[in-house]
């Protein structure tokens, strides 16, 4: 089955202790990028990546790092995570970055830092 | 600034209503639109997706229209059902956005019995 796998699905953790939630894809796109969802304000990209290799910063990149190692893979990182990026996190992935291509997301993971 | 919009933010219909959401965009520069369905803290589920050469789409009982000179997108559901209640997404990635979606706030649709 063409999905996009997230986890964990629920995480709490406390300020400053680093963590990653992971990402992976087996559809072979070479598009993936995440967002948070916040109530308010909707979906929003926080990193993004054309290929292996090729990472860039969406609109609210700060305090987030991402990678991009394997085509399939794309953790998303959180050295010092702080209260304010307590939010429901999505992954996605699309065959290319531009042009007519399909977007599937990840079933999200909802991050709680205390 | 290139934004999408969904109006009503909320809607609230009895089963078997025909309903229509409506989506719309600042530019027509768009490679595609695509709606999602979501539940209360899932994900987002595709229902459709438009290219932007395209007029509609069709997936059983939803229909979706682009309007790119307009600047709008609908989806239609036909005979609604309790379990269409969600919230439906529409999204867009603009030319030159590097791939982004830009999503609308979303609709919150409720079905009654």
């Amino acid at each position: 089955e063409a999905q996009v796998t997230q986890n964990p699905r629920y995480l709490i953790t406390v300020t400053g202790k680093k963590l990653t939630v992971t990402c992976s894809q087996n559809m072979n796109h070479e598009y993936m990028s995440w967002y948070r969802q916040d109530p308010g304000l909707g979906l929003r990209q926080i990193y993004y990546s054309m290929n292996v290799e090729v990472t860039d910063k969406g609109d609210v990149p700060e305090g987030y790092k991402v990678s991009r190692k394997e085509k399939r893979n794309f953790p998303l990182i959180l050295e010092s995570p702080s209260p304010n990026q307590t939010s429901l996190y999505f992954c996605a992935s699309s065959l290319f970055g531009v042009g007519n291509t399909e977007a599937f997301f990840g079933q999200g993971t909802r991050l709680t830092v205390v | 600034k290139q934004e999408v919009t969904q109006i009503p933010a909320a809607l609230s219909v009895p089963e078997g209503e025909n309903l229509v959401l409506n989506c719309s965009f600042t530019d027509s520069a768009i490679y595609n639109l695509q709606w999602f369905r979501q539940d209360p803290g899932k994900g987002l589920t595709s229902l459709l997706l438009i290219q932007s050469s395209q007029r509609e789409q069709t997936s059983g009982r939803l229909n979706a229209s682009l309007d790119k000179s307009s600047g709008r997108s609908t989806l239609y559901i036909a005979a609604s059902q309790p379990g269409d209640s969600a919230t439906y997404l529409c999204a867009a990635p603009f030319y030159n956005q590097g791939g982004k979606l830009i999503f609308g706030q979303g609709t919150e649709l409720s079905v009654k019995p």
